[in-house]
């Protein structure tokens, strides 16, 4: 048990559009997700926290309407890159857990090329 | 604020013992996990350390001192599959926030 599924895998696009990231519990239910963004040799930055049926909390230097966050249900979370940069470049990983006491797990990833 | 520390890569023999060191300092402590992480891929969980000793699981190990701020992952009888990023993770006691170290590469050879 505890699965979690990303989609896309990979996405590659064009300055200045947006992409949709999402990701699926498949079979449990997560009050909470969260959002990491790594960059090459570096390690997993958390960007938000979103619990579902609220406002996502923004980690210090990450722009809220730069990255929306969306937890309509428990079992998904989307993440839309708005006005695209190649900057915006990374992998990008959600994480989801039952509870706050819950181990989070991983999706497999999303890898993001803004050309 | 809050600070992880592990070393950036570590290099052994398949068959031998590796041990990652992490030292952390973080605000609401609650426990200390252990990632293992292919290139490209996402993290996968090792371990969940939250009282203070030692845990095993089959050819990983890991410790906990809460009053030192470290913790150790020890791999056993390396095989060359084990090459692989290993991240650790402090968790914070209110929300669940991890706060990741910058990894350490460990790179078996034959």
């Amino acid at each position: 048990g505890a699965v979690v599924s990303q989609h896309p895998s990979r996405v590659i696009c064009k300055s200045g559009t947006s992409v949709k990231i999402e990701c699926r519990s498949l079979d449990f239910q997560a009050t909470t997700m969260f959002w990491y963004r790594q960059f090459p040799k570096q390690s997993l930055m958390l960007m938000a926290t979103s619990n579902e049926g609220s406002k996502a909390t923004y980690e210090q230097g990450v722009e809220k309407d730069k990255f929306l966050i969306n937890h309509a249900s428990l079992t998904l979370s989307t993440l839309t890159v708005t006005s695209a940069h190649p900057e915006d470049s990374s992998f990008y990983i959600c994480s989801a857990s039952r509870d706050s006491t819950d181990t989070q797990y991983f999706g497999p990833g999303t890898r993001l090329t803004v050309l | 604020g809050q600070n992880i520390d592990q070393p950036t890569e570590m290099t052994a023999t398949e068959g031998a013992i590796v041990q990652i060191n992490c030292t952390y300092q973080t605000s609401g402590f609650n426990g200390l996990f252990w990632y293992q992480q292919h290139a490209g891929e996402a993290p996968t969980f090792l371990s969940y350390n939250v009282l203070d000793g030692l845990e095993e699981k089959g050819r990983f190990s890991s410790f906990l001192s809460r009053s030192k701020g470290y913790s150790y992952l020890l791999l056993k009888e390396l095989q060359m599959k084990d090459s692989a990023s290993y991240l650790c993770a402090a968790a914070k006691a209110a929300g669940n926030k991890l706060t990741f170290g910058g990894g350490t590469r460990v790179l078996v050879k034959p």
